[in-house]
């Protein structure tokens, strides 16, 4: 599975957007890009996926770029609630389990 | 709907027992179930893969006759720490996925082990 590089920390202001970048420069075609957010001693919640078009739900917006090597996660109005760690994954292939492997994320701290 | 119970949701015991964690799929059938182990501020590690009716595939590094996991079922797996030891005090995440494995992993909300 392609490697992800995500910024340590970042700060936003609530009712703001939250931009949340990551790249994946290494993604091969049949990869998908997974967006999970951890917040304080629960398990992982489920955000957004997608392959290479754009996706939105109620919770985010995900923009792939055209050559799919970075993606952005979009939280439109950040609250105080959203304060967490975000993981954006990249998994999928052929002979792949289906396995998440999470690397150090980005957290973010939403402030009033 | 994609709900994931883990229970007991905390436990303490004496070092030398052994601890059970149960990770049910509610509203789904799970034919993959997913194991986590977590230690303070640091990431997700995966411990091993169980698929429904077959034997669970460990991560390099992790015992699996330490961490026994069955999945008997397409709604449920279980944990089994043996012979616990303080440093196997940590927090253990499972999550489940649908059959396609492209579909996302949801998690349950984890279980807090400590050994004393």
């Amino acid at each position: 599975d392609a490697k992800t590089t995500q910024p340590p920390s970042m700060d936003c202001a609530e009712g703001r957007a939250a931009n949340l970048p990551c790249n994946h420069s290494t993604i091969s075609g049949n990869e998908y890009v997974y967006w999970y957010r951890q917040i304080h001693s629960q398990g992982p919640q489920y955000i957004i996926h997608g392959l290479k078009n754009n996706e939105t739900n109620e919770m985010a917006s995900l923009i792939i770029t055209e050559d799919r090597k970075s993606s952005t996660l979009i939280l439109p109005h950040a609250t105080l609630r959203d304060t967490a760690v975000y993981y954006c994954i990249v998994r999928g292939g052929s002979s792949n389990t289906g396995k998440l492997i999470f690397g150090q994320g980005t957290t973010l701290q939403v402030k009033p | 709907g994609a709900v994931v119970s883990q229970h007991p949701s905390w436990v303490i015991c004496k070092s030398g027992t052994s601890v059970k964690i149960e990770c049910r799929s509610l509203d789904f059938q799970a034919t993959t179930m997913f194991w986590y182990r977590q230690f303070p501020k640091q990431s997700l590690m995966l411990m091993a893969t169980s698929n429904e009716g077959s034997k669970a595939t460990y991560e390099q590094g992790v015992e699996k006759d330490k961490f026994l996991i069955n999945h008997a079922s397409l709604t449920l797996s279980t944990l089994t720490v043996t012979s616990a030891h303080p440093e196997d005090s940590s927090f253990y995440i499972c999550s489940a996925r649908k059959r396609d494995r492209y579909q996302p992993q949801h998690f349950g909300d984890g279980t807090r082990l400590s050994i004393l």
